[in-house]
């Protein structure tokens, strides 16, 4: 199985903050590398797919970047509604895995 | 509006066999091209693929899980299901079933999950 690692569990911030979370591939997933979001009781919804194309509806504060194994979701410009977990998931190679999860707390 | 609901028991005996059921509606499950799938996270944990099926009944199952996993569709209900034996506490979480578009291999559509508790 492919190993995906968000190094950071959580991070703090604050509104208005340029935020990047990181995830690392074990091997190679190409560009099959989406991101969610999560809020707490809440299933979590699409933000990233193909590790840079932005989901219908998603504020453009979002982007997503890398290619390979090294992967970051950017969030320029942090709003209150963004605080949550975030999660990378890899596609490219069965079974499709998870990140831990990376928790975005208000400083 | 696409809408997935899981449904099933909240609480099921150690050794037994979980079972759920997920409705779809504003679409129709065997909608050319489309995958859906059971995805389930322990409480306060990440996320973990269980099983996916295809639009034709085609079955892919997480190794870790499969010989404990099936996943069927119902077409006359516009439901799919899932059912996993031998459970454990380690299988306590919130499991939810989502969707997977054609020429796509991301979630854009989730249930709202349901909290399944193993325990005697």
């Amino acid at each position: 199985d492919i190993q995906m690692t968000q190094s950071l569990s959580s991070l703090s911030a604050s509104v208005g903050d340029r935020v990047t979370i990181t995830c690392r591939a074990s091997q190679t997933v190409t560009s099959y590398l989406n991101w969610y979001q999560q809020k707490p009781g809440k299933a979590p919804k699409l933000l990233i797919y193909g590790a840079s194309s932005l989901h219908s509806g998603v504020p453009s504060r979002f982007s997503g970047s890398g290619s390979g194994t090294g992967f970051t979701l950017t969030i320029s410009g942090l709003q209150p509604e963004d605080f949550a977990s975030y999660y990378c998931q890899q596609t490219y190679s069965s079974p499709q895995t998870f990140g831990g999860g990376t928790k975005v707390e208000i400083k | 509006q696409l809408q997935l609901q899981e449904s099933g028991p909240g609480l099921v005996k150690p050794s037994e066999t979980l079972s759920l059921t997920c409705s779809v509606s504003g679409a129709s499950i065997t909608s050319s091209g489309y995958y859906w799938g059971w995805i389930r996270q322990p409480p306060g944990k990440g996320l973990e693929w269980i099983a996916s099926i295809y639009y034709t009944g085609i079955t892919y199952y997480n190794p870790s899980l499969k010989s404990r996993v099936t996943m069927s569709l119902e077409t006359s209900k516009n439901q799919f299901s899932l059912k996993m034996n031998s459970v454990t506490a380690a299988d306590t979480a919130f499991y939810y079933c989502a969707r997977v578009p054609p020429h796509s291999s991301s979630i854009d559509y989730w249930g709202q999950g349901t909290l399944v508790t193993v325990s005697s």
